[in-house]
């Protein structure tokens, strides 16, 4: 499969936990990498590899992999972590890259 | 700090060429570490892979857009381009170029974006 299938929204209460998932064949081999996007925004990195965050992206985003699936992991959210999050990985046969196609998370 | 900006016309008519081009500084478009890609996101839709391209010349292109697609890179100028043949109003997106990490294909630096309408 070339495909990354995300939730299209996604609510977490202020200071609470959220998962977001992203599931695809390709995640059995290649690690997924996640981003974040506020409106009228370039999209920012903030998850890599098993469970590596950029420079400069809060302690709060953790990330994780299970055979098909990954996910981020926001512990604590807060308001301004309001925004869509993408995730992102090389297709099965590892020549192309694919996105997820996005999950809107709402801080309530 | 490495830095990407996109240019190019903000408006291109149906069965037109798209041309774009990203220019980097703070760092290089020669670097053995890294691939330069580009990336679009139609109003109020998701992110969509275009394609990459390694300083060597090596490209990778999405398939639904192969034929479409040429993406050249200019190491004396430091910059890369995306050429998007016979377009449509479908092609109508916010247009990024990013870095793209070798090896899993994280695209850690983006530029800004830049809006292209396909119009008459």
């Amino acid at each position: 499969s070339s495909e990354l299938t995300q939730d299209p929204a996604v609510s977490v209460a202020l200071g609470q936990t959220v998962k977001i998932t992203c599931q695809g064949d390709s995640l059995r081999s290649y690690y997924a990498s996640w981003y974040q996007q506020k409106p009228g925004q370039a999209p920012v990195f903030v998850m890599f590899g098993k469970n590596n965050r950029p420079s400069g992206i809060p302690d709060r985003f953790s990330g994780s992999s299970s055979g098909d699936t990954a996910s981020l992991t926001i512990t604590g959210a807060q308001a301004e972590d309001e925004a869509d999050y993408y995730c992102h990985s090389r297709d099965s046969s590892g020549n192309h890259l694919i996105f997820g196609g996005g999950t809107k998370l709402t801080v309530l | 700090q490495l830095r990407l900006q996109e240019s190019g016309p903000g408006l291109v008519k149906p069965s037109e060429t798209l041309s774009l081009t990203c220019t980097v500084s703070g760092g290089s478009v020669s670097s053995s570490d890294y691939h330069w890609g580009w990336v679009r996101q139609p109003p109020g839709k998701g992110l969509e892979w275009i394609g990459s391209i390694y300083y060597t010349g090596s490209r990778s292109d999405n398939p639904s857009l192969k034929s479409r697609v040429t993406i050249s890179v200019d190491t004396s100028k430091n910059l890369f381009s995306l050429r998007l043949s016979s377009v449509s109003a479908t092609d109508t997106a916010v247009y990024y170029c990013a870095r793209e990490m070798s090896g899993f294909g994280e695209l850690d630096y983006w530029g800004q974006g830049i809006l292209v309408t396909v119009s008459s």
